[in-house]
């Protein structure tokens, strides 16, 4: 079993569409939790980032942890084609600076 | 503020060459990680390192694979002996001390390693 499982997509949504991604994982010992953009032939790059459960908002994106069931997730509303990329969330436990990425859910945002 | 610097950002080698991979960091930025990305599959860490130390090279294969970040210059990424398996995207990101805790990693643009 993989430590942390993110389903690859693609995920296909209308324009305007409320977006939602999703990791699972096993270590109960995460308490960081990561979501990054990546753009095709790009590098990651920082979208949110989690210290142990609860919600965060910022702008169209909101990120949700709920470590009871071990799933965390990213909703992004008003989807526009811009947000066509692919989506890894990343996690890591306290005092470690080893982070561990899903595989990644490609996602396409239609006009 | 210039990014992440990697290069090259392509790079073709023929079995049994080496392959050496660059990273500057953001500037400012004493942490460098290493990541292999293979397609269709997520980043894979490899190695962590401050300035002139390994801190956590536990992703990184015992043999051929090699990393340091001396006092001067880039990060390097050293493969010797490469093999077909060894094709794939490597990825550097960095982080100030301040940022490392919270995962917050700047990522390049990544050296797309070709093994022919």
């Amino acid at each position: 079993q993989k430590e942390v499982e993110q389903d690859p997509g693609p995920l296909s949504v209308p324009e305007g569409a409320i977006v939602s991604l999703n990791c699972t994982y096993s270590n109960s010992a995460f308490q960081y939790f990561m979501w990054y953009r990546q753009y095709s032939r790009k590098g990651p790059e920082l979208l949110m980032y989690t210290y142990s459960s609860g919600n965060k908002e910022d702008g169209r994106f909101t990120a949700q942890v709920d470590k009871s069931s071990k799933y965390i997730s990213l909703f992004i509303r008003d989807s526009q084609p811009s947000d066509s990329a692919t989506y890894l969330c990343a996690m890591s436990e306290a005092g470690t600076y080893k982070y561990i990425f899903g595989t990644g859910t490609r996602l396409k945002v239609l006009a | 503020n210039a990014g992440v610097m990697q290069n090259p950002r392509h790079l073709v080698r023929r079995r049994g060459q080496e392959a050496r991979l660059r990273c500057s960091p953001m500037k400012g930025h004493s942490h460098v990680y290493w990541y292999r990305q293979l397609p269709e599959e997520g980043l894979k860490f490899m190695v962590y390192l401050q300035k002139e130390n390994i801190i956590d090279e536990s992703g990184m294969p015992k043999e051929r694979f090699s990393a340091e970040f001396p006092k001067e210059g880039p990060s390097i990424l050293r493969i010797q002996q490469v093999v077909r398996g060894d094709s794939a995207a490597y990825f550097c990101a960095s982080s100030p001390t301040d940022r490392v805790i919270t995962g917050e990693l700047f990522f390049g643009e990544g050296s797309r390693l070709t093994v022919l």
